[in-house]
């Protein structure tokens, strides 16, 4: 089983939709939890931490499932610029983070 | 942009060549970080330094040595690479605490062709 599993897509929505993403993950060790968003050729940026009691941040909420080991993301009102790839992130600390990365699922928001 | 600067951003090297990444971060982070990008594969963390100290080192292959001469610079020497090798090269940084919860901020990546 992949460590951190994620739908590759293309997910192709018009624009104002909602989107979700799911990922679960495999080693119940992991500590926290986080989305990337990462455009094409640009480096990943965080869009947000995922946290057991769901948390939302504007249009996106995510949420985590421990019992599942289970992570989704939700996108209201889908905009253009929302076009990327969304990864799928867990950390597991021993002093230092150790981050393991989905392949990302890819997001298209069509006018 | 993100504290995290690498250079160069595009580099092209033949097998034989001898090439270095370098990386710097402005964040006053205590730990750095390598990985790897290849096409239709996710990043792969090569290697961390956590308070100028190598602590990880995910079974890459010795002709990639990195370097870390204090906690702001971090440098990947390249040497004797294979075509394989071709990917984009991301570094990170990021403040390790007791809680665990930090953040990675990545830099923009040096995008490396080995012919």
């Amino acid at each position: 089983r992949k460590e951190v599993e994620q739908d590759p897509g293309p997910f192709n929505v018009p624009e104002g939709a909602t989107v979700a993403f799911n990922c679960t993950y495999s080693n119940s060790a992991s500590q926290s939890f986080f989305w990337y968003r990462q455009d094409c050729r640009k480096e990943p940026k965080l869009l947000m931490s995922v946290y057991s009691s769901g948390n939302e941040d504007g249009r996106f909420t995510a949420q985590l499932n421990r019992a599942s080991q289970y992570i989704s993301l939700l996108i209201r009102d889908s905009k253009l610029s929302d076009s990327a790839t969304y990864l799928c992130v867990v950390n597991k600390v021993a002093g230092y983070s150790t981050l393991t990365f989905g392949k990302g699922t890819m997001l298209l928001v069509s006018p | 942009e993100t504290g995290v600067t690498q250079t160069p951003r595009h580099l092209v090297m033949g097998m034989t060549n001898k090439k270095s990444l370098k990386c710097e971060q402005h964040l006053g982070h205590n730990a750095m970080y390598w990985y790897k990008q290849s096409a239709k594969k996710p990043l792969e963390l090569m290697f961390v330094y956590s308070l100028e100290e190598r602590v990880e080192n995910n079974s890459v292959p010795s002709r990639f040595s990195p370097e870390c001469p204090n906690s702001s610079h971090l440098f990947l020497h390249l040497h004797t690479l294979q075509p394989e090798d071709s990917a984009l090269y991301l570094c990170a940084s990021s403040h390790v605490t007791s809680v665990g919860n930090d953040t990675q901020y990545f830099g923009p990546g040096t995008r490396l062709t080995v012919l």
